[in-house]
């Protein structure tokens, strides 16, 4: 069975702290990607990457990064996690048709 | 700008009848329809798509209609059960320019659908 696999369930993390948010899929797929999901505000995208080391800003990169060394895992960076940041976040693959989800890491910033 | 939208943030339907979810678009470049449902605390999964050269598919109790002139899709439920209750959200993909085909999906806001026993 195929897999997208994100490091944690559930982060508390405290502001200003820097986060790392881990995504690895087990697909061989060559699109990787970053959402959060906000109520009432459904998917947004924050980062995809295409291929190794290449990444692309979405709707609203501001205030993380990602990091693509190797084609299997995909990273997300909050650079100096705000309280405006505590989301559920979601990591995606894809080789060009519909995505496969991660289970989703539940971020909260106190 | 929002290019896919589901106006309707919930709906509530009662068990064994239809559930009918709406979602419109603007960007006529979009060439793949995709519905997603989503439980709490799991990631959204795939459950039906439609090609934009279609106008119907259909998968079970599951039926995607596509009305191009309108910019208007429907995702269809027949019968309903309590456990179709979750968050459906509708995607929309365009192939990247140049060839590309990473194929990014835009996504409506999500429409909590309840079905009561």
């Amino acid at each position: 069975d195929v897999k997208v696999t994100q490091s944690s369930r559930y982060l508390v993390k405290r502001t200003g702290e820097k986060v790392f948010l881990e995504c690895v899929q087990d697909m061989d797929h060559e699109n990787m990607f970053w959402y959060r999901q906000d109520p009432g505000l459904g998917l947004r995208l924050i980062y995809f990457s295409y291929d190794v080391k290449m990444k692309e800003k979405g709707d609203i990169p501001e205030g993380y990064s990602v990091s693509r060394e190797k084609k299997e895992r995909f990273s997300l960076i909050l650079e100096s996690a705000s309280t405006n940041q505590t989301s559920m976040y979601l990591c995606a693959s894809s080789r060009g048709g519909g995505y496969t989800f991660g289970s989703g890491t539940r971020l909260t910033v106190v | 700008d929002q290019q896919v939208k589901q106006n309707s943030p919930s709906l509530s339907v009662q068990e064994g009848r239809i559930s009918i979810l709406n979602c419109d678009y603007t960007n006529s470049m979009f060439d793949y329809f995709l519905w997603y449902k989503k439980y709490p605390a799991e990631g959204p999964t795939f459950l039906i798509s439609i090609s934009s050269i279609k106008d119907k598919n259909e998968d079970g109790r599951f039926t995607v209609f596509l009305n191009k002139s309108a910019k208007h899709l429907s995702l269809h439920i027949v019968p309903s059960q309590p456990g179709d209750s979750a968050v459906y959200f509708c995607a929309a993909r365009r192939y990247g320019a140049g060839g590309t085909s990473y194929g990014k999906l835009t996504f409506g806001q999500g429409t909590i659908l309840t079905v009561h026993p």
